[in-house]
């Protein structure tokens, strides 16, 4: 059964800095992309960050380029997100997903999500 | 940047069909999903493809897609596929949801 388990997520101040991790199991995870997808409170749902199985390559969104950074370690079946000089409108639940291709792909499953909170 | 729009909310009655659109321009030259979100609850892959079904989606969730607009369709209601549906697309580098739309089965 494929599992997908997000942490990290917290209460952090404007500026500030959090690292999620999202760890997974029930597939070989060294065959997949992974993604972030995060959630406002009472929005829709929004990509930021996909990286390649081999975590050679990445995509981001234009509204969280430069500011998070995606990572992974295929040794701990485990994809990072990096989110740097958080803003109030970085608060969401942040979901990891496995994707089904790099780019014109897909979301087959994803972890309950971790939230972050920004706020001063 | 490319976008999908959803109508907000539709209402349907139990045992009926219920039918979600996602409008975009050239939709169907690319694939549309679709995902399922219960309240408090992280998304479900119902349609992928346009039309396929995952493992364990009920045979009456259906898809299409042509021209701008892409459809989701429930058929035979039932009060458990209350929920939010997203539709979603891919756009030069860039993953896009829809807004998504609100069924009510009442």
């Amino acid at each position: 059964e494929v599992q997908l388990l997000e942490s990290g997520g917290d209460l952090t101040q404007p500026g500030g800095s959090l690292r999620l991790s999202c760890s997974a199991s029930g597939f070989t995870f060294n065959k997949f992309a992974m993604s972030w997808v995060r959630q406002a409170p009472g929005k829709g749902l929004e990509w930021i960050s996909v990286i390649s199985s081999s975590g050679g390559s990445a995509n981001y969104a234009d509204s969280v380029q430069g500011r998070l950074i995606i990572s992974r370690d295929n040794s701990k079946n485990t994809v990072y997100l990096q989110m740097n000089s958080l803003r109030v409108d970085d608060t969401a639940v942040y979901y990891c997903a496995r994707t089904r291709g790099l780019e014109r792909g897909y979301f087959d499953y994803w972890g309950q999500g971790t939230l972050v909170t920004v706020s001063s | 940047s490319y976008e999908l729009t959803q109508p907000p909310s539709v209402s349907v009655s139990p045992g009926q069909t219920a039918s979600i659109t996602c409008s975009g321009d050239s939709l169907d030259n690319r694939f549309v999903y679709w995902y399922k979100q219960k309240a408090g609850q992280a998304p479900v892959l119902v349609i992928y493809e346009d039309k396929k079904r995952p493992s364990g989606i009920p045979e009456r969730f259906s898809g299409a897609n042509s021209g701008n607009t892409a459809t989701l369709t429930i058929s035979g209601t039932q009060t458990l596929d209350e929920a939010e549906y997203f539709c979603q697309a891919w756009d030069s580098k860039s993953y896009v949801f829809g807004s998504g739309t609100k069924v009510t089965v009442l």
